[in-house]
Formats: structure tokens, sequence, C-alpha cells
């Protein structure tokens, strides 16, 4: 079984609508993130979730806004997108404080507004 | 500011060459860190780790890196690469709860 997924796993949309990326692990973590990794193979965090609470919340634009309904998800839901949004968003979850913590990694979705 | 630096962006060698690549980082106190690989098309994986003893760590596929903590850096090595080392090399540092990445390296291998 898949230990973080993430549905699409591609997206192309046009520029002004709204979009959800789905994101779910089944290994129990406490916490989850979304990264944005630019065209530039740049990896910048976005968001993490710790039980339900919001814990790092970068210079992100208020377009973007997480949704978690429980603690094995961890939506990430973009209105009115933008040219500038095409980019490839990563899920990953961690358990915090663990002896060796360490981030999972979703495979990706690869997000493209035209 | 925290940051996390990797100077090569782009690395070619050949089969069987050594590799080693740089990672630098500017957080006080402690830290844990960690070298992230990601084939093409593929998502991240974790290719090592250090928390804490023996600032030598070893990784999958051969891979090692050395903590030195007097220069902040965590630089990774191989002492002969393959072909299917070709990827991106990201290097991760984690203080407190903010977790930050590299920009990242591409390695490519000639056959």
């Amino acid at each position: 079984d898949t230990a973080v997924s993430q549905t699409p796993k591609y997206l192309v949309t046009q520029m002004g609508n709204d979009k959800s990326i789905k994101c779910e692990q089944n290994l129990g973590h406490d916490t989850m993130y979304w990264y944005k990794q630019d065209s530039k193979k740049f990896l910048k965090i976005m968001f993490s979730y710790n039980n339900k609470e919001l814990i790092i919340n970068e210079t992100v634009p208020n377009r973007f806004s997480p949704k978690s309904p429980d603690k094995a998800h961890l939506n990430l839901h973009i209105n009115s997108l933008e040219l500038g949004d095409s980019a490839v968003y990563f899920c990953a979850s961690s358990q915090v404080g663990g002896l060796m913590e360490t981030q999972y990694f979703g495979p990706g979705t690869r997000l493209l507004v035209l | 500011a925290q940051s996390v630096s990797q100077h090569n962006h782009h690395v070619i060698l050949s089969e069987a060459a050594s590799l080693e690549l740089g990672c630098n980082y500017s957080y006080g106190g402690t830290v844990n860190l960690f070298w992230y690989v990601q084939y093409p098309g593929q998502h991240l994986q974790l290719l090592l780790k250090y928390f804490s003893g023996d600032p030598l760590v070893k990784g999958i596929k051969g891979f090692e890196a050395e903590f030195i903590k007097s220069k902040f850096s965590f630089n990774l090595r191989k002492p002969s690469v393959q072909w299917s080392d070709t990827a991106e090399y990201f290097c991760a540092v984690k203080s407190n709860n903010d977790m930050r990445f590299g920009a990242g390296t591409r390695l490519t291998v000639k056959p």
C-alpha cells in the first residue's frame, strides 16, 4: 500500500478556476505538509498541520488554503488559479518528535495553469 | 535568516567517478540533517539522515554524508557513481518544527 498518496497526479486547468489536490497518508503520522516545487526544482514548504492545527504557514497567497478533515488527510485548495501557480505540489507526512523523524513524500501533483 | 545552501547546481560525471555534493546551513542550535533524492519523474526519497552520534552517516545505494558541526556542513559522497544515480539531490535541515530544503543539485552521470 502507498504510504502517502496524492490525487490527481496531473491537473491542467484555466486561469481563474478553483481546484483542490487531495493527500492521504496511512502511516499514522501526526503531521502533514505541502510543498511547492517550481520549474527550477526549488522546494518551498507551504503549510504543515499537526493534529488539525496549522503550525507553519509560509508567506503563500491566501488563495491557497489547506484543509484537514482528519489527521490522515491534508487537502490543498487553490482559488483563482494564476499562471505562476504552475508547479509540482508535494504532500509529505512525519511523526513529529519521533527519535528518527523523517518526512515521507507523496508522488506529487503536476499542476499546469493555462 | 536561516538557510540551506547547495553550491553545485549541476554536476556532470562519468560512471565510476567519485561524487561529493556540498551542503551548508545557517541554523543555530540543534539540527537534524537529511539528504533526499528525486529520480526523474518520481517523488522525493530519503537517502540518509543524521540526528546524533557518529557524524559519518551511511545511507542507501552506497551514499554517505559527513556532518561537520564547525563548518555547518553535511556533504554527500559516493566513491563510484552509476548511471542510475542520475537524479536531483536535495539537502534538508530541520530545526525545531522548521524544515527547509536546499535548491537542489542535478547530477548527470554519463554512461
